[in-house]
């Protein structure tokens, strides 16, 4: 069982946007902004595409945003792309044992 | 371009040990904290260990303290992690993260990975 909580799976038509959401507590998505976001594409190494919460790195696409409320942060993709399907995973510092955890991922389809 | 270029993975009986390399390239190495993050086969990501530049500070998930060790030879642009112990849930590819400067998080920049089987 993971840290973070994320829906199995999430889908959505071309040009739509999706939410994807990761639950946490008040230990680690709740206690920093230090939530961050990875793409990881089929049988490829996984990309930052978010961190500090709604921070984008230098090339990741602003159809691409994060944010947070509470202990759930979220991850944003609009105007989805054939290429957004990949899986999705959110990752957070935590107070608990000051260690990093990620959610179990989110498979993102593109009907 | 930075390149993270992960070695020593492979086959290994339960109980044995394996040491993981990893060189750095296109980066100032000595910069950044560094991370071994690993994914079992069809599962998710998991976050093992985590190095701050100067060696000064390691972090280990609870799940494999005290079986592994990282460390890192800026010199050599080379961050390492000693597994020990193994059992097949340690059966996973293992990435070389380079992560932030001064901060834990984020995982800036992913390896292709290296495969670790525990089996007999």
């Amino acid at each position: 069982q993971s840290a973070l909580t994320q829906p199995a799976s999430v889908s959505g038509s071309l040009g739509q946007s999706i939410t994807i959401s990761c639950i946490g507590t008040s230990s680690d998505v709740g206690h920093y902004d230090l939530v961050s976001w990875y793409q990881q594409l089929p049988g490829k190494a996984p990309k930052l595409m978010i961190f500090d919460v709604t921070k984008r790195p230098s090339g990741v696409s602003d159809r691409f945003s994060g944010s947070k409320s509470g202990d759930t942060a979220s991850l944003t993709i609009s105007g989805l792309q054939a290429d957004d399907e990949a899986d999705y995973y959110c990752s957070s510092y935590t107070t608990s044992g000051d260690t990093l955890v990620f959610g179990g991922g989110t498979k993102v389809t593109v009907l | 371009e930075v390149q993270l270029v992960e070695s020593g993975g492979g086959l290994v009986q339960p109980g044995g040990s394996l040491r993981l390399s990893c060189v750095g390239s296109g980066l100032i190495f000595s910069n950044y904290r560094m991370h071994w993050v690993r994914q079992a086969p069809g599962k998710g990501l998991v976050w093992v260990a985590g190095i701050t530049s100067d060696s000064a500070f390691t972090n280990y998930a609870k799940s494999v303290k005290g079986r592994f060790t990282i460390s890192r030879d800026n010199a050599k642009n080379t961050v390492y992690v000693e597994l020990k112990s193994l059992t097949a849930e340690d059966t996973a590819v293992y990435y070389c993260v380079r992560g932030a400067t001064n901060s834990w998080t984020p995982f800036n920049f992913w390896g292709q990975g290296t495969l670790v089987t525990v089996s007999s």
